[in-house]
């Protein structure tokens, strides 16, 4: 159980583009989801953190007129990056935790997104 | 921030224990220590969590020193399935609270 997926698993866009990024939780419902991003030898950085019905929080410095995020379901989080740059290219993970069960987290495979 | 430190690097040779230590001594009373660890290009994958006890399952034990300021993650008997960055992140348990990961410490598994 608490599996969570994420489509697509890889992406390449060209400059100016947007790109959607899909994560599900496949076997529960999640109130709670999380974005992070992973640049290549770093560690994981939280994005935003969002709530089922409700606007994501953003981390400081993080645009949120730029990376889109809508959880309008228990199972589903989307992830729109906006007029993609190259330097938008990283891993884009994203967690979920499961409804009623605050101390865990699951996290997706990742999305590679490279924009040229 | 990540409230926690960890060593870069580790090696352990395969079928060894393998100790990994975390330093976390600004640990409140209400934040749990948890263990992830993230194989290359993969996301994290839950290992072990714990408040002040001692805990195991199928996957490591964690040590918690009974003042909470530190604690080690061990992995019985690794194997080079087991190469992977392992993070310590301490965290309150409650809805939103995030995990924020810090630099974590790469281990690999030598045959």
């Amino acid at each position: 159980g608490a599996v969570v997926s994420q489509h697509p698993s890889w992406v390449i866009c060209k400059s100016g583009t947007s790109v959607k990024i899909e994560c599900r939780s496949l076997d529960f419902q999640a109130t709670t989801m999380f974005w992070y991003r992973q640049f290549p030898k770093q560690s994981l950085m939280l994005m935003a953190t969002s709530n089922e019905g409700s606007k994501a929080t953003y981390e400081q410095g993080v645009e949120k007129d730029k990376f889109l995020i809508n959880h309008a379901s228990l199972t589903l989080s989307t992830l729109t990056v906006t007029s993609a740059h190259p330097e938008d290219s990283s891993f884009y993970i994203c967690s979920a935790r499961p409804s009623g069960r605050d101390n865990e987290q699951f996290f997706g495979p990742g999305t590679r997104l490279t924009v040229l | 921030d990540a409230k926690t430190t960890q060593p870069p690097s580790m090696d352990c040779a395969e079928g060894r224990a393998a100790n990994l230590p975390c330093n976390h001594s600004t640990i409140s009373g209400n934040e749990y220590v948890y263990w992830y660890r993230q194989i290359h290009s993969q996301g994290p994958q839950y290992i072990i969590h714990g408040l002040k006890n001692n805990e195991t399952n199928e996957m490591a034990s964690l040590i918690i020193t009974e003042d909470r300021k530190s604690s080690t993650l061990i992995l019985p008997h690794a194997t080079l399935r087991d190469t992977a960055v392992y993070y310590c992140i301490v965290r309150v348990v409650s809805g939103n609270t995030p995990l924020v990961f810090g630099k974590g410490t790469r281990l690999s598994v030598i045959a």
